[in-house]
């Protein structure tokens, strides 16, 4: 069984820059969400796909995007990078259902300087 | 919207007994979870209630109290590996699930 898998795993961006992120679900998951963590906080969920669409969102601006293919990978982009933009981001998959427990990634380490 | 309390920091002594509360205020309730996660690396499952009562895991136990929005997570045995943070997750509506802000737990000898 393969874990979930996050690339890259540490990545500097200036303020303003896009950036995208990589999620590789564990297998037999349809359900990815990503999520942010800054330090000594807990996850805050940004969204979550399921069969390629939205299926759910956080308190998060609309220069955080994301993308479900068909293999259940996924991608979290944003855009106009901002100082406060650096943390933790982790991406989980699960089955569909609210009492699927999430399996996470090792997350990417986002510095925006 | 989703509001979890949890204390921040908890020291206790290897061998021991530790009790983690978490409390919660949410507008959809599917289960609560809690997650270990260690220093640098991912959150890890170690629970799902959602009905009332405690579940059992071998030397970690959660129960569940829908009706005060209370959860708590016992820890057996304290071992010095489980230093970690504790994290309390509910499962609203719409798929969401909503963490708390973790309890560093620290096991001393």
């Amino acid at each position: 069984e393969t874990g979930v898998t996050q690339s890259p795993t540490h990545l500097i961006k200036t303020r303003g820059q896009q950036v995208t992120l990589r999620c590789s679900s564990q297998s037999g998951h349809n359900t990815v969400s990503w999520y942010q963590q800054a330090l000594g906080q807990g996850p805050q969920f940004i969204f979550q796909y399921y069969r390629e669409e939205e299926n759910g969102r956080g308190n998060f601006p609309p220069r955080f995007s994301g993308l479900q293919f068909p293999n259940y990978s996924s991608e979290l982009n944003v855009n106009a990078l901002e100082l406060d933009d650096s943390a933790l981001y982790l991406c989980a998959s699960s089955l569909t259902g609210g009492n699927s427990p999430l399996h996470f990634g090792n997350g990417t380490r986002l510095t925006v300087t | 919207g989703q509001n979890i309390d949890q204390p921040t920091e908890m020291t206790a002594t290897e061998g021991a007994i530790v009790q983690i509360n978490c409390t919660y205020q949410t507008s959809g309730f599917n289960g609560l979870f809690w997650y270990q996660q260690h220093a640098g690396e991912a959150p890890t499952f170690l629970s799902y209630n959602v009905l009332d009562g405690l579940e059992e895991k071998g030397r970690f136990s959660s129960f569940l109290s829908r009706s005060k929005g209370y959860s708590y997570l016992l820890l057996k045995e304290l071992q010095m590996k489980d230093s970690a943070s504790y994290l309390c997750a509910v499962s609203g509506g719409y798929q969401k699930v909503t963490f708390g802000t973790g309890t560093k737990l620290q096991v001393i000898p």
